[in-house]
């Protein structure tokens, strides 16, 4: 049974760009999670997802950030007009349960972005 | 708010030290707490966990007690190893829609 899977695993980017990352959750998981890990620090929420919806994006930032979790394939988490100060990991987490408090998270091993 | 609040790394110890990381936190209502930690290049994976006041939760030699009286949630191990070097992260969650993570600490065990 396959963990959740993140890909790309590192993605460079020049300034400007746009940055497509991707996550699959682990098979029997409808939600799922993005967080962000800046240098030096914790992860800190972005959004959470179920399949077609946007439950909570309170932690996205308002420009050039955005999230979707179709029908079919994975979660992806879209960057437009990349700015040095998006490098950073992204991991991407999923859940069977509603309830994190009792079942918590499985994370992927992360996408890496550097902006040059 | 929630937050969580870790001792500041690194932290570097001789193999079969004994290891304590701090973790200290806010939050309204009664949450769970919950250790993760991230090898080099990769996720975090969830250490332990406990979901109540005075609950102790425990994985591979790891431990850490829910005290709602002091609101910590300590990580300890007797003896660690070279193989335990990595980043360790205390997380709440209030059952909302995200957990709360500590800065992390890192530590390195030398032979």
């Amino acid at each position: 049974n396959a963990g959740v899977m993140q890909n790309p695993r590192h993605l460079v980017r020049r300034r400007g760009q746009e940055a497509r990352l991707r996550c699959s959750p682990m098979k029997g998981h409808s939600h799922v999670y993005w967080y962000r890990q800046l240098p030096e620090e914790g992860l800190k929420f972005m959004v959470y997802l179920q399949k077609e919806n946007i439950i909570d994006e309170s932690g996205m930032p308002k420009e050039r950030f955005s999230a979707e979790f179709p029908k079919e394939g994975p979660s992806i988490l879209r960057i437009q007009q990349v700015v040095r100060g998006d490098s950073a990991a992204y991991f991407c987490a999923s859940s069977q349960q509603r309830d994190l408090g009792n079942y918590g998270y499985t994370f992927g091993s992360g996408t890496r972005l550097t902006v040059v | 708010g929630n937050s969580v609040t870790q001792m500041e790394g690194p932290v570097t110890l001789s193999e079969e030290a004994f290891l304590t990381i701090n973790c200290t936190y806010t939050a309204t209502g009664y949450p769970s707490l919950f250790w993760y930690v991230q090898y080099p290049g990769e996720g975090l994976q969830l250490l332990l966990k406990a979901t109540k006041a005075d609950d102790k939760g425990s994985n591979k030699g790891f431990e850490a007690t829910y005290r709602k009286e002091t609101t910590s949630f300590h990580l300890e191990k007797g003896s660690v190893q070279v193989s335990d070097s990595a980043v360790y992260f205390c997380a709440l969650s209030d059952s909302g829609n995200q957990f709360y993570f500590g800065t992390g600490t890192s530590l390195t065990v030398i032979p």
